[in-house]
Formats: structure tokens, C-alpha cells, sequence
């Protein structure tokens, strides 16, 4: 089973929409989450990171599920400018950062 | 804003060349990692290091050796180049935990 795994898509929504990912991990006792963006042959760059209670920062509400051992991105409100792919990212271990990144999960918002 | 630099968007090299791809941050930060992306097989780490002159293995370390000779820079080596190695070759660095990584704007290795 891979430690992080992501619905690859593509999401195809109209601008407006309202459009969610999910991001199951293998590893229970993960200690820190991350959602980054990184668009078409660009480097990723972080996008949120994800807190037990849920956090939000605008158009976009990251949730934490330990019980279930996953992790939620929702966007609403789609813009054009949203189009990229979104990696759902872990840290297994705790302690020293070494992240596990998903493969991403890739959304497209049409006109 | 943390700036990782990567000293080339893109290479071509030839197979058997020994290749230095160099990232330098301007934050001060003790972590730093080599990770390469591939479709369908995403980012996977090949290097990092906690400090100067420390280093550790990733998951593909084969084929590759890294330097960190100074705080700031963080040298990934290709020992012989080969096809297989060509990908996008991404650096990144953070100040500790549970902070997310910045990333360089990476390095479109082709080996020929």
C-alpha cells in the first residue's frame, strides 16, 4: 500500500463550482499534513497545511480525518487560475521533516 | 521569502557524464533534500541532509551522490549519467518540523 494516495483525476469543473479531493495515508501515527499546487512544469509550492481542527484560508478548507487517516481539500467558488495539481502531502514520522508526497490529483476549471 | 535556487532550469548531457546539479537557500535552513519527479510516479527522495557535511539516503539513492560542504548549498551528483535518468530534478529546503518545504523551481535533466 503506497503511504499517501490521491485520486489522480483529472477534475473537470465549471468556474464556480465547488470541487473537493481526498488524500488517504497509510501511517497512523503521521504527524503533519500539507496541501501544495504546483502547476504544469512548475515546482510545487504549499498551498496549506492541514490542522486537526480544520483550518481555512478563503476559498479553500483543508480537514484532517485521524480516525480514518485521511486528509480533505475543498475549493470553492472555482476560478480559472485554480487549474493545477494538487499534492497531498505527509510526514510519517514526526520529528524531523521528511515528507511523503502523493502523486496529486489534477483539476481543470473550464469557462 | 525563502529563496531555493537551482543553478539550471535545463540540461542536456550525455550518457557516461558526470553531472552537478547545485541549489543554494537563503534562509539558513539546517534541512535539505534532492527529490526527482516522473509521471505517474510523483516526487520520490533520493537525498537529504539535517546539516553540514551530513547526508542521508532517500528512497533511490542508486546512481547519485550529494555534497554539503556549506550550510547554504546542497550539491546532487550523477555519478555516469544514463537515460534512466532523465526527470525533473527538484531541491528543497526547510526550517524544521512542521513546516512545508520550498522548493526550488528545478532542473529538466535529459541524459542522451
Amino acid at each position: 500500500r503506497k503511504e499517501v494516495e490521491q485520486d489522480p483525476g483529472p477534475f473537470n469543473v465549471p468556474e464556480g463550482a465547488t470541487v473537493a479531493f481526498n488524500c488517504t495515508y497509510s501511517n497512523s501515527a503521521s504527524q503533519s499534513f500539507f496541501w501544495y499546487r504546483q502547476d504544469c512544469r512548475k515546482e510545487p509550492k504549499l498551498l496549506m497545511s492541514v490542522y486537526s481542527s480544520g483550518n481555512e484560508d478563503g476559498r479553500f478548507t483543508a480537514q484532517l480525518n485521524r480516525a480514518s487517516q485521511y486528509i480533505s481539500l475543498l475549493i470553492r467558488d472555482s476560478k480559472l487560475s485554480d487549474s493545477a495539481t494538487y499534492l497531498c502531502v505527509v510526514n510519517p514520522l514526526g520529528g524531523f521533516q521528511k515528507l511523503v508526497f502523493g502523486t496529486g490529483t489534477r483539476l481543470l476549471v473550464s469557462p | 521569502d525563502v529563496k531555493v535556487t537551482q543553478s539550471s532550469r535545463y540540461l542536456v548531457k550525455r550518457t557516461g557524464e558526470k553531472v552537478f546539479l547545485e541549489c543554494v537557500q537563503d534562509m539558513d535552513h539546517e534541512n535539505m533534500f534532492w527529490y526527482r519527479q516522473d509521471p505517474g510516479l510523483g516526487l520520490r527522495l533520493i537525498y537529504f541532509s539535517y546539516d553540514v557535511k551530513m547526508k542521508e539516503k532517500g528512497d533511490i539513492p542508486e546512481g547519485y551522490s550529494v555534497s554539503r560542504e556549506k550550510k547554504e548549498r546542497f550539491s546532487l551528483i550523477l555519478e555516469s549519467a544514463s537515460t534512466n535518468q532523465t526527470s525533473m530534478y527538484l531541491c528543497a529546503s526547510t526550517q524544521g518540523d512542521n513546516y512545508g518545504y520550498t522548493f526550488g523551481s528545478g532542473t529538466r535533466l535529459t541524459v542522451v
